[in-house]
């Protein structure tokens, strides 16, 4: 299978801890996409990468959070000094370029904190 | 805000009947795409079609259609002859520039059999 892949797919952590989850795109795919959804609600865009480019970072996105994607294959997103309304599943996507082509996403890193 | 509205938040059929999820959007944008998005218990997104602002056809895959009302900002999903494996939360949204999506709120499909 060669979806989108993210690792862990669970994670616990105390408040105050750092967290980081790992996203493998589609492998021909060079835009690659972080959301967040929490119960009840739709999917929330992140943050959004062009290859090694970070384009654009939502104000959802406060300053604990940082995002990568050295070489532009996988990337990163982590969480620092986490709280409690960070609970969330964090979704990965990626899509090949050009004008709104479908996303397709991976299983997602879902995130409790205690 | 410019938003997708998906009203009904659960909706429970007995296998067989056919359901209508119902969207309504609204944006700014002369472009923009739809989509629509499966997610079920597993909880990964399951992209199930991508229809652009210009192309007011109907749809049909299988037991599965589509219809684009531009007038109205619709894009609604009817499922023919439910079956209980249709059973999920699914998400309408719509393009936000080039690359960015807007969910809706998703709403929860119970097929009963």
């Amino acid at each position: 299978d060669t979806g989108v892949s993210q690792d862990p797919r669970h994670k616990i952590t105390k408040r105050g801890q750092n967290v980081t989850f790992r996203c493998d795109p589609i492998s021909e795919h060079n835009r690659l996409y972080w959301y967040r959804q929490t119960l009840g609600q739709g999917p929330e865009f992140l943050t959004y990468f062009q290859n090694e480019a970070q384009l654009e970072k939502s104000r959802l996105l406060s300053d604990r959070f940082s995002a990568e994607r050295p070489k532009g294959s996988f990337s990163t997103l982590e969480i620092q000094r986490t709280e409690q309304g960070d609970s969330a599943m964090y979704l990965c996507a990626s899509s090949p370029s050009g004008f709104a082509y479908e996303q397709y996403f991976g299983p997602g890193t879902r995130l409790t904190v205690t | 805000a410019q938003k997708v509205t998906q009203a009904q938040t659960e909706i429970s059929v007995v296998e067989k009947e056919d359901v209508t999820l119902d969207c309504v959007y609204e944006t700014r944008d002369t472009t923009y795409y739809l989509f629509w998005y499966k997610q079920p218990p597993s909880g990964e997104l399951v992209f199930l079609i991508r229809r652009n602002s210009f192309d007011e056809q109907n749809e049909i895959s299988g037991r599965y259609s589509w219809n684009f009302q531009k007038s109205t900002s619709s894009f609604n999903f009817t499922i023919t002859a439910s079956q209980v494996v249709d059973s999920a939360v699914y998400f309408c949204a719509r393009t936000s520039g080039t690359y960015k999506y807007i969910f809706g709120t998703g709403t929860r499909l119970k097929v009963l059999a």
